[in-house]
């Protein structure tokens, strides 16, 4: 794939685990984002980055932690997660000079709390 | 902030009518808005998209429309076919041009 990439594309884990999600974008673009996108509700925007400094945290859970080493990769560390967290977790990139606003998304990662 | 509010959740047509989905914001200073499809099982994709200096835009079959005195965009699909069934969000962008509001989503059904 291009673009926007996302691993695994499938997770299933206890509420005990560990696991992280990796986003990978291959456009150049210089914001990223977190979305969670639950069974009938609009996607929530979780997480920005812009210039790889986080610029928006809505109200997530501690549970939940982002990494942005670098203008091409953002994680999204998890731990001790419940299972309304389960969900389809999307990440998006978009540049700011240029044509403004428009987002890629990725695959998203779709997650299976037990 | 910003409030999108999208309707209606579903729509159903017959191969051929037109579609319009409609979808509201509350905060002025929003200035772009893009129309995203989803399909089953797949990433939601940009299909049109319109700024706030302009009143409508359209690319073949699809055409937006905004409103921005009643704060009010609309997606109008004209000709539609099967495979135009999925999920449309729309979404505003506010001040802060990283923040994006999303709808929560119109489910089209285009029936053969």
């Amino acid at each position: 794939e291009t673009g926007v990439t996302q691993t695994p594309r499938h997770l299933v884990m206890g509420m005990t685990n560990k696991k992280s999600l990796k986003c990978e974008q291959h456009l150049g673009h210089n914001a990223m984002y977190w979305y969670k996108q639950s069974a009938k509700k609009p996607l929530e925007l979780m997480f920005v980055y812009s210039l790889e400094e986080r610029v928006e945290n809505n109200s997530v859970p501690s549970r939940f932690s982002p990494e942005c080493p670098n203008s091409s990769h953002l994680f999204l560390h998890l731990h001790t997660l419940q299972p309304e967290d389960s969900a389809l977790y999307l990440c998006a990139s978009s540049q700011a000079q240029g044509r403004p606003g428009e987002q890629f998304f990725g695959p998203g990662t779709r997650l299976t709390v037990l | 902030g910003e409030n999108v509010e999208q309707h209606p959740s579903t729509l159903s047509v017959q191969e051929g009518d037109s579609a319009v989905i409609k979808c509201t914001y509350s905060d002025s200073a929003s200035n772009y808005f893009p129309w995203y499809k989803q399909e089953l099982g797949k990433r939601p994709q940009l299909i049109i998209d319109i700024r706030s200096n302009v009143g409508e835009k359209k690319d073949q079959r699809i055409a937006v429309t905004l409103n921005k005195t009643a704060k009010h965009f609309s997606l109008h699909i004209t000709e539609t076919q099967p495979e135009d069934s999925a999920v449309y969000f729309c979404a505003a962008k506010g001040y802060n041009f990283n923040k994006f509001y999303f709808g929560s989503g119109t489910k089209l059904n285009v029936k053969p």
